[in-house]
């Protein structure tokens, strides 16, 4: 089972931030969050991982929290393509992922 | 660079048949997992596959195997399918440098047993 919790589902305005929250109470010291999202009719795609810092790419930015307990992805200005289902996935690097239902974002117009 | 392709897209097979699905992984990765995504079930890990070696196993039963060839292109196959078989199949690659590489997914083989 996985061992993230995520929202089934979140809205957001197209431009506006999507904040995507994820729990991961039961995290151990050496396993990474990642995040993946999947388009409709596509494969997961990577977004971005972290482990403790907080991190940023040109996709998006991932915040931990200092007891690495959760996490929130940012994307920063929405748009009608960032409509997917996100996951958010722990894991130690080298074992396959365990994926959870994830959120389904819908971007608005 | 070319992605993660999966052949074919699309399959339809009847009860009792066997099925073979094709990865050819990105360019220089030697890392091959497949995922089985269905609506009730989300997204499983079937196996992945490193230097020919079949390296994890998720928990599905014997009908469902592997391989890995020395190109690193990968097979699944399925025996004696199921109703409940039909799904998409996702192959998923990654670089296996000694520090994390993300999985790059395929688009998937879409499963139908009639």
């Amino acid at each position: 089972d996985a061992k993230t919790t995520q929202p089934p589902s979140m809205d957001c305005a197209e431009g506006r931030a999507a904040n995507l929250p994820c729990n991961h109470s039961t995290i151990s010291g050496n396993e990474y969050v990642y995040w993946y999202r999947q388009i409709h009719s596509q494969g997961p795609q990577y977004i971005i991982h972290g482990l403790k810092n907080n991190e940023t790419n040109e996709m998006a930015s991932l915040i931990i929290t200092e007891d690495r307990k959760s996490s929130t992805l940012i994307l920063p200005h929405a748009t009608l393509r960032d409509t997917a289902v996100y996951y958010c996935i722990e894991g130690i690097y080298g074992q396959n992922f365990v994926f959870g239902p994830g959120t389904r974002l819908s971007v608005l117009p | 660079k070319a992605g993660v392709t999966q052949t074919p897209r699309y399959l339809i097979k009847t009860r009792g048949q066997q099925v073979t699905l094709s990865c050819s992984p990105i360019s220089g990765h030697r890392s091959v997992s497949w995922y089985q995504q269905t609506p009730g079930q989300g997204l499983q890990f079937l196996f992945e596959y490193f230097s020919e070696t079949q390296r994890n196993k998720g928990n599905f039963p014997g009908r469902f195997s592997g391989r890995q060839f020395s190109n690193s292109r990968s097979e699944m196959n399925v025996s004696t399918l199921e109703l409940g078989d039909s799904a998409l199949y996702l192959c998923a690659s990654s670089l296996e440098g000694g520090v994390f590489q993300p999985q790059h997914f395929g688009d998937g083989t879409r499963l139908s047993i009639l």
